[in-house]
């Protein structure tokens, strides 16, 4: 079965500055899916990025990037020039390029941005 | 936002209460999921669909039920409601691999 970890439960950063959220996941499956996803407080989950694993290009989406490797199992996210509006819980989740499209979602990470 | 709606948003009730939380999308969508997320945790599937009259049991075993009846309507019903099922539940639609698109949630607490 396939697992997602998230090892920070809670992330600190100034506003303006970068911050990088960990995230590594098991897998036997050779092709599949990598996402961020956002969940602000009492409001709807969001999509923030994701990668295809068959691609060696990190995704890129405005201040939001990743770092894929592969052979390592992870998929870091890296904030630039955060914004209070980045204060949220980020989920990161897995799913598999075939059959079931169910995603497995890791812990979670509660991102505070102080001002 | 998507246009994906979850009634009620939040909920509270006695034991031994049926409920039914609603979960609608006006995107067409096929695939239909339902998610259960304790305070602070991750989201676990309960229950899927890959269309009408097509349901699945998902990774997290839950004594709830789904129905599949319209494209657009995926309401999951506990029949007898129990502090256990205190929780949160998010329903979630997708045409396509790349994304899923989530529901307010449904915040449930059972008495």
């Amino acid at each position: 079965a396939q697992t997602v970890t998230q090892s920070q439960p809670e992330m600190s950063v100034q506003e303006a500055e970068t911050v990088t959220l960990s995230c590594t996941y098991d897998t036997s499956e050779s092709d599949y899916y990598l996402f961020w996803y956002k969940q602000p407080p009492s409001r709807q989950m969001i999509l923030v990025i994701r990668q295809e694993a068959y691609k060696q290009q990190n995704a890129t989406e405005n201040r939001f990037s990743v770092n894929f490797q592969k052979a390592a199992k992870s998929f870091s996210l890296k904030i630039s020039d955060s914004q209070l509006g980045d204060a949220a819980m980020y989920f990161c989740a897995y799913r598999r390029s075939r059959g079931a499209q169910k995603l497995v979602f890791g812990q979670g990470t509660r991102l505070t941005i102080n001002p | 936002e998507a246009d994906i709606y979850q009634t009620p948003r939040y909920l509270v009730i006695g034991t031994g209460k049926k409920i039914t939380l609603e979960c609608s999308q006006t995107m067409g969508h096929d695939k239909m999921y339902w998610y259960q997320q304790d305070p602070g945790m991750e989201l676990h599937l309960i229950h899927y669909s890959y269309g009408v009259n097509s349901t699945e049991k998902g990774d997290l075993s839950s004594e709830s039920t789904v129905s599949r009846i319209r494209t657009e309507h995926f309401p999951l019903t506990l029949e007898s409601a129990r502090p256990s099922h205190t929780s949160q539940y998010l329903c979630a639609s997708s045409d396509n691999p790349l994304e899923q698109y989530f529901g307010p949630g449904t915040r449930l607490t059972v008495t």
